[in-house]
């Protein structure tokens, strides 16, 4: 079975773009969960997604928004571009929020802000 | 709020020999989980080990075990018989539905 997917691998914008990332879940999973990973940190939450609904929202600013589709992929926006929004993204997905909990993380995109 | 910490940047243990990366923790949740991630250079996360934290007993997955000492919110990862594919990145986490990850812990496994 196919792990969690993300494309692109890897985007290069300027300052003031905007750019969306996609992320498939591994199948059978209806929960995606959005990281920013910045170099030398670990990763920090950004959104949680279950059956297209947000249930969770880390502590970023309202540039940042994601959505998830009927088929449960999800895309993170990010719009206005900052030189600080240089990040690995990284997608996590689960079965649901409330079981087991463990999250699948997938390869991750890495942004580059000109 | 949740805070992680991982106090060893950098560790470095010879091949064959045991290491142990450190973690402490801080929540207010009452049942929570606490995860060991490991993040090779190709930057895929991949679960090392898990622990439920009403669960007395210390997690182990192989070469890889615990040491969960609640009452010092304390999780520290032992990995035993240190392979060259061991070399990484480990970060610790705890969460529910959301993860909060420490800073990580770079270990180097020497030959």
């Amino acid at each position: 079975d196919a792990g969690v997917t993300q494309s692109p691998t890897h985007l290069i914008k300027t300052r003031g773009q905007h750019v969306t990332l996609r992320c498939s879940p591994i199948s059978g999973h209806k929960s995606v969960s959005w990281y920013q990973q910045v170099l030398g940190q670990g990763p920090q939450f950004i959104f949680q997604y279950y059956e297209k609904e947000e249930r969770g929202r880390g502590n970023f600013p309202d540039r940042f928004s994601a959505r998830q589709f009927p088929n449960y992929s999800s895309e993170l926006n990010v719009n206005a571009l900052l030189l600080g929004d240089s990040a690995l993204y990284l997608c996590a997905s689960s079965l649901d929020p409330f079981s087991d909990n463990e999250q699948f993380f997938g390869p991750g995109t890495r942004l580059t802000v000109l | 709020a949740q805070t992680v910490t991982q106090s060893q940047p950098e560790m470095s243990v010879q091949e064959a020999e045991t290491v142990t990366l450190s973690c402490t923790y801080d929540t207010s949740e009452s049942d929570y989980y606490l995860f060991w991630y490991k993040q090779p250079p190709s930057r895929q996360m991949i679960l090392v080990i898990r622990q439920e934290a009403y669960k007395q007993q210390n997690a182990t997955e192989n070469r890889f075990s615990v040491n969960f000492q609640k009452a010092a919110k304390s999780f520290s990862l032992k990995i035993s018989d240190s392979q060259l594919g061991d070399a990484a990145m480990y970060f610790c986490a705890t969460g529910t539905y959301k993860y909060i990850f420490g800073t990580g812990t770079r270990l180097k496994v020497l030959a």
